[in-house]
Order: C-alpha cells, then sequence, then structure tokens
C-alpha cells in the first residue's frame, strides 16, 4: 500500500501476467486519481474514478474505489514492457475548488527480465 | 493536450544562492501548481495559483516563493537556497477537469 510510513514500494513481475497496485489514503476525498511516472518524467494522468463509482475500466487498466475502507487499487491486465514505472495515487479535496492533490509515495513496477 | 515546459531543466547552484525556476503552460488553465519530488516522499505540493497576481501557500512552502505574473508563466524563487532543497521540480497545471497536466521536470542540486 502507498499511505502512511511506507517507503516506494516495489513491484517486479514477469512480462505478460498481471499485476494490482494498492493505495490507502486518510481523509475524505471526491476522487482519486492514479499516475504513471516513467523515467526522467513528468507523472500524466491514467484513470480517474470518483467516490460514487466502484470500478473504472480503461483499456488493460481497472481501478476500484472503497470508500469504506478508504482505498483504491489499480490494476493491469497483461503486463508490458512499456508498462514500467512508478506509479502514483492521489487524492482530491475539491471543496475549495482548487483541487489540490495529495499523492501516495507511489509504486515502483517493473519486469523480470 | 496541455503542454507544460519548464526550465532550465538542470540547475547546480551553492548554498545561500539565488535559484529562479520557471514553468509556462500554453493552454489556457487557471490552475499552476509548484511540487517537489524526494525518494520516499513522492509530491508534496510546494506553492499553487489559480490566475495572474494570485499565489496559495501548499503543504511545503517554507523556503520558497512564488509568483504567477501571467495565466501563463509561473515562477518559483529560492532566495537562499539550502541543500534541503536538492530536489526534483514539476510545475503543473489544471484546466476545468480534476486532471493535471506535469512539466517535464527541473533537477536542482544546491552544494
Amino acid at each position: 500500500s502507498q499511505w502512511g510510513e511506507e517507503n516506494l514500494q516495489a513491484l517486479s513481475i514477469q512480462e505478460g501476467e498481471d499485476v494490482t497496485m494498492n493505495c490507502s489514503y486518510k481523509t475524505y476525498t471526491t476522487v482519486v486519481q492514479w499516475y504513471r511516472q516513467k523515467s526522467g518524467k513528468g507523472p500524466a494522468q491514467l484513470i480517474l474514478i470518483r467516490s460514487n463509482e466502484r470500478e473504472k475500466r480503461s483499456g488493460r487498466l481497472r481501478a476500484t474505489l472503497d470508500t469504506s475502507s478508504q482505498s483504491s487499487s489499480l490494476s493491469i491486465t497483461g503486463t508490458l514492457a512499456t508498462d514500467t514505472a512508478v506509479y502514483f495515487c492521489a487524492t482530491a479535496l475539491t471543496s475549495t475548488g482548487s483541487n489540490r492533490l495529495t499523492f501516495g509515495k507511489g509504486t515502483k513496477f517493473s519486469l523480470i527480465p | 493536450e496541455a503542454a507544460v515546459t519548464q526550465s532550465p531543466r538542470n540547475k547546480v547552484t551553492v548554498t545561500g544562492g539565488n535559484v529562479t525556476l520557471s514553468c509556462r503552460q500554453t493552454n489556457s488553465h487557471n490552475y499552476m501548481y509548484w511540487y517537489r519530488q524526494d525518494t520516499g516522499h513522492g509530491l508534496r505540493l510546494i506553492h499553487y495559483s489559480y490566475g495572474a497576481g494570485n499565489l496559495q501557500i501548499g503543504d511545503v512552502p517554507d523556503g520558497y516563493k512564488a509568483t504567477r505574473t501571467t495565466q501563463e508563466d509561473f515562477f518559483l524563487l529560492l532566495e537562499l537556497a539550502s541543500p534541503s532543497q536538492t530536489s526534483l521540480y514539476f510545475c503543473a497545471s489544471r484546466g476545468d477537469s480534476y486532471e493535471q497536466y506535469f512539466g517535464p521536470g527541473t533537477r536542482l542540486t544546491v552544494l
């Protein structure tokens, strides 16, 4: 899981396998966003799931949200070499309109050669 | 697609030095953000702005000033740089959706 006092998490699997990354958050949020950061680049949003949704899919990606346990997950099916990156979850407090994001520490995903 | 550029991409300065990091976005987004990224901490918000002349304090503002001169341009100022400010800095912008668009980052080293 990305939050709390955990350090950056790391996951390594074989290409073609499925992977799931978890994230827990501390305060109420209206949305959870998942971002991917490739080496030497800035983060880019992959998928957004709202507090009234339980699941969201986009291509090989699937995000889930459980507001009762304040947790979210991101699954990637049929992993490819291009999926190698650091994945962040981010929560947004939108009451002020600023969409201030609070990022988790991230999960570093790589493939076993 | 939103375009966010940052300059310089790399910067080395000495303790006590004066540094300005620049960010420009060309998609007419109202919101702009400055983050720092450190291993073990993820991305942390320094300052943000919702328009020219506006500045809001983020979560780790100490030692940083920022200024939004136009809708496109947002600057981060370190007036007395310290080694603890060695980091990777990202600028981001946001329009009407929740999505933030990030620049490529500036790596700052304070010796």
